[in-house]
Parts: structure tokens; sequence; C-alpha cells
């Protein structure tokens, strides 16, 4: 089955570390995207990549780091110097049907950060 | 811009009962419209898509939305709700030039009552 896979589904780590939430997709899309949730406030866009070796800053890019060495996979960076890191990571790409852009999400990765 | 406003952040109604969760939209181009929904601790999976194909789109699960371009909107209904529809519903509308950049509402709450 096609789709995109999140891991881990939990994370926790001390305040101060760096952690890396992994996105791997199969779908053969070349638009992969992180976004944040938190209660209240809806999706906010981290950070984008529409091909390998390019990405663009969203809206709350601070703190946070991509890499995008192969189309597969875009993971992403927490680094101590974002404030307030514990929230819901979603990972998502996407891929035009006739015409118009459709995104697909991954399930998830809730980081907890003491 | 593109930008969506979904009115009401939690919207409750009985089982059997009409569901009516609103979106309106603010697009400088002709827009492509989405809804989405989340069930705890997953991802977003898409219900329906507008596309200018036609005004009135029907997705899974028996929900449906009308593209209204007077009024700038693109509410979600389902006329008889059941137990398995609370969640959470996100309106998303992309750029109609590039298509590639999604923005999100805040999210919509629903719960349904036995």
């Amino acid at each position: 089955d096609g789709g995109i896979t999140q891991s881990p589904k939990y994370l926790f780590r001390k305040e101060g570390q760096n952690v890396t939430l992994s996105c791997e997709q199969n779908l053969n899309h070349d638009a992969m995207y992180w976004y944040r949730q938190d209660p209240g406030q809806g999706l906010r866009l981290i950070y984008y990549s529409q091909i390998v070796n390019d990405f663009q800053k969203g809206d709350i890019a601070e703190g946070y780091s991509v890499s995008r060495e192969k189309k597969e996979s875009f993971p992403l960076t927490v680094t101590s110097a974002q404030k307030n890191p514990t929230a819901f990571y979603l990972c998502a790409s996407s891929i035009r049907r006739r015409g118009i852009y459709e995104q697909y999400f991954g399930p998830g990765t809730r980081l907890t950060v003491t | 811009a593109q930008s969506v406003t979904q009115l009401g952040s939690h919207v409750s109604v009985s089982e059997g009962a009409l569901v009516l969760l609103r979106c309106n939209y603010s697009s400088s181009v002709p827009p492509y419209l989405f809804w989405y929904v989340q069930y705890p601790n997953q991802g977003l999976q898409l219900l329906l898509k507008y596309t200018s194909a036609a005004t009135l789109v029907k997705g899974i699960n028996g929900f449906e939305a009308e593209f209204k371009k007077s009024e700038t909107s693109f509410h979600l209904t389902k006329p008889s709700a059941h137990m398995s529809d609370a969640a959470e519903y996100f309106c998303a509308v992309s750029d109609g030039n590039t298509g590639n950049q999604f923005y999100f509402g805040t999210g919509t709450s629903l719960t349904v009552i036995p």
C-alpha cells in the first residue's frame, strides 16, 4: 500500500535536546510539507519542499530545520532553539491530479518535551 | 493571499440530525477548496474537494459541500449525523495559480449526542 509514514507515533525528549522526526512517502509525490498542530490553532506550516534538495520556510520555521536529500524522505529536526516544541507534528505530500493539487497526510508524531 | 475562516470551533448535534459546518474563504484568484476530517491522534483524511467542475461536491461518508461564490462560502453538510462522525473538521484552500500551498482553518470539533 502506498502512503506516508511518520515515526515514532509518540516521542519524549528533555528540554535542550535536538530531536528528528521521520517522514517517508512511497507515493512518488514531488512536494512534501511539515505542519505543527496545537489545540485551537489549526495547522501551521513549518517547512515545505517542492523538489529534492530544495525547501522553503513556512510561517513558523524558527527553531526547526529540514533536509530533502531523497524524494521519499523529508525529516524534520526540532532544535533546542524552538521555545515551545511540545505539539502534534504532521507530515504531508501533494500531487497534481486533473489540474488540482491534492494533499495527503501521515498519521502524525506527538512530541512532548519536558 | 488565501485564507479560510471556520465559524464555530465546537458544534454539537444529535444523532440523526443535520450536520452543518461553516467555512468562508478569501482568495484573490479562483480557489480550490477542501474539507478534511481528523480523528483523535491521527492525520487528516480528505473528505471532498471543489475544483470548479460542479458547485455541489459529494464526498466520502455521506458528506457534501456547496461552493457559493457570491457568499465566498464552502459549508460542509450531512443530512443525518452518525456517532462515528464525531471528529475535528478542517476547511482548506489552495492557490488556484500555483496550487501547491494550502491554507487551513482553525478547525471545528463535531460532537454527536446519542
